[in-house]
């Protein structure tokens, strides 16, 4: 069982790059989250999606894009890096409100 | 909005003590509960949950049970083990609007020595 699958493990970028965070999940799961996560502020909710074609903002959405063109696949898109986007992501998915959310292995993101 | 308040660590305990990690709510209506943990270079799992009042949640030893009335959701363990070290995360998931919404508290580090 692959799980939920996020690339890459880790990412250096200087400021003002673009880059695409990768999640994909192969358990047919219609919502999908995207969290970041800072020394001691936990995780924050970027954007969550509950099905193909429907997303929604969390907490802290600027400076990032998500699309859902299909169920297994939720990319996160950083326009224009900044040091303040230095931190941890992790990408999870569930099935429904009642049961657990299944989280990547994370990806450690580190701008100059 | 939602949140979750947790209480701050590091919590650092001899192996066999009792664990208590404190965990409040705010939301409307009647959220589900839910307690995660990571292990050091790990992604977060599920370690208990309950979805409505009263219910008690357990696994490995841990139990949190769900407390409407002081909107509560403490973590406890009768004796802790050395790997029992990691952050747990209290969350909760909302009902209504932000029925997706996973919201997490902002993590107790649980460091037991032997």
């Amino acid at each position: 069982n692959a799980g939920v699958t996020q690339t890459p493990k880790f990412q250096v970028l200087k400021t003002g790059q673009s880059m695409t965070l990768q999640c994909a999940q192969d358990m047919n799961h219609e919502y999908m989250s995207w969290y970041r996560q800072d020394p001691g502020m936990g995780l924050r909710l970027i954007h969550y999606s509950v099905g193909a074609g429907i997303t929604d903002q969390g907490e802290v959405p600027n400076g990032y894009n998500v699309s859902r063109s299909t169920t297994e696949d939720f990319p996160l898109r950083l326009l224009s890096a900044a040091p303040s986007q230095t931190s941890v992501y992790f990408c999870a998915s569930m099935w429904d409100r009642n049961t657990e959310a299944f989280f990547g292995q994370g990806t450690r993101l580190t701008v100059v | 909005g939602d949140s979750v308040t947790q209480m701050e660590g590091p919590v650092t305990l001899s192996e066999e003590a009792f664990l208590t990690i404190n965990c409040t709510y705010t939301a409307t209506g009647y959220p589900s509960l839910f307690w995660y943990v990571q292990y050091p270079g790990e992604g977060l799992q599920l370690l208990l949950k309950a979805t409505k009042a009263d219910d008690k949640g357990s696994n490995k030893g841990f139990e949190a049970t769900y407390r409407k009335e002081t909107t509560s959701f403490h973590l406890e363990k009768g004796s802790v083990q050395v790997s029992d070290s990691a952050v747990y995360f209290c969350a909760l998931l909302g009902y209504g609007g932000a029925t997706n919404k996973l919201i997490f508290g902002t993590g107790t580090l649980l460091a037991v020595q032997p």
